[in-house]
């Protein structure tokens, strides 16, 4: 049973720049949740995709946008980039109503 | 907004011994979901236990167990026999609607095993 998986690992970017991430969900899954993580806090939620659509948003710039694919996957895209968005990306997927979020390995962007 | 704190930055304990990881939250909802993650050096984020808000029962994961005083609104992790693979950093989290809601996390505590 293949987890939550990203891609990719590690990136390298400098400001000013756009950036791609993607996720691919759990089997079975259907609704996935994006969070950044800064260094040394805990993770901060972004927005949610379910059905193709952007279901929540949490408190981040209009910069921050994604994606979900008709096979659930998912991308987020990051626009103009900043220093301050230097963090660890971290996807999650869940089953719509059900209660656990499980999370990927994540994704490390460095801002130059 | 819900809340979660987490008041201990490090916890130490050695191996075999218990330990036991402090989290408060504020919410007003009455049902919803708790949770405890560890990210280990790895990065990877994996459930150890969760807890939901109408059962008063504390929910037990092997070594892991809960302590869940709901009109406190506490939220603790004891580990038993602790093990070196155990360290890691420990997040506390909430969720009003589980898996279709965020999840609102604390700052994390980081947790060492002394052989």
């Amino acid at each position: 049973d293949a987890g939550v998986t990203q891609s990719p690992t590690h990136l390298i970017k400098t400001r000013g720049q756009q950036v791609t991430l993607r996720c691919s969900p759990k089997s079975g899954h259907d609704t996935v949740s994006w969070y950044q993580q800064a260094l040394g806090q805990g993770p901060q939620f972004i927005f949610q995709y379910y059905e193709e659509e952007e279901r929540q948003r949490g408190n981040f710039p209009d910069r921050f946008s994604g994606h979900q694919f008709p096979n659930y996957s998912s991308e987020l895209n990051v626009n103009a980039l900043l220093l301050g968005d230097s963090a660890l990306y971290l996807c999650a997927s869940s089953l719509r109503y059900q209660e656990t979020q499980y999370f990927g390995p994540g994704t490390r962007l460095l801002v130059l | 907004a819900q809340t979660v704190t987490q008041s201990q930055p490090e916890m130490s304990v050695q191996e075999a011994e218990t330990v036991t990881l402090s989290c408060t939250y504020d919410t007003s909802e009455s049902d919803y979901y708790l949770f405890w993650y560890k990210q280990p050096p790895s990065r990877q984020m994996i459930l150890v236990i969760r807890q939901e808000a109408y059962k008063q029962q504390n929910a037990t994961e092997n070594r892991f167990s809960v302590n869940f005083q709901k009109a406190a609104k506490s939220f603790s992790l004891k580990i038993s026999d602790s093990q070196l693979g155990d360290a890691a950093m420990y997040f506390c989290a909430y969720s009003y609607q589980g898996g279709s809601e965020k999840l609102v996390f604390g700052k994390g505590t980081k947790l060492t095993v002394n052989p």
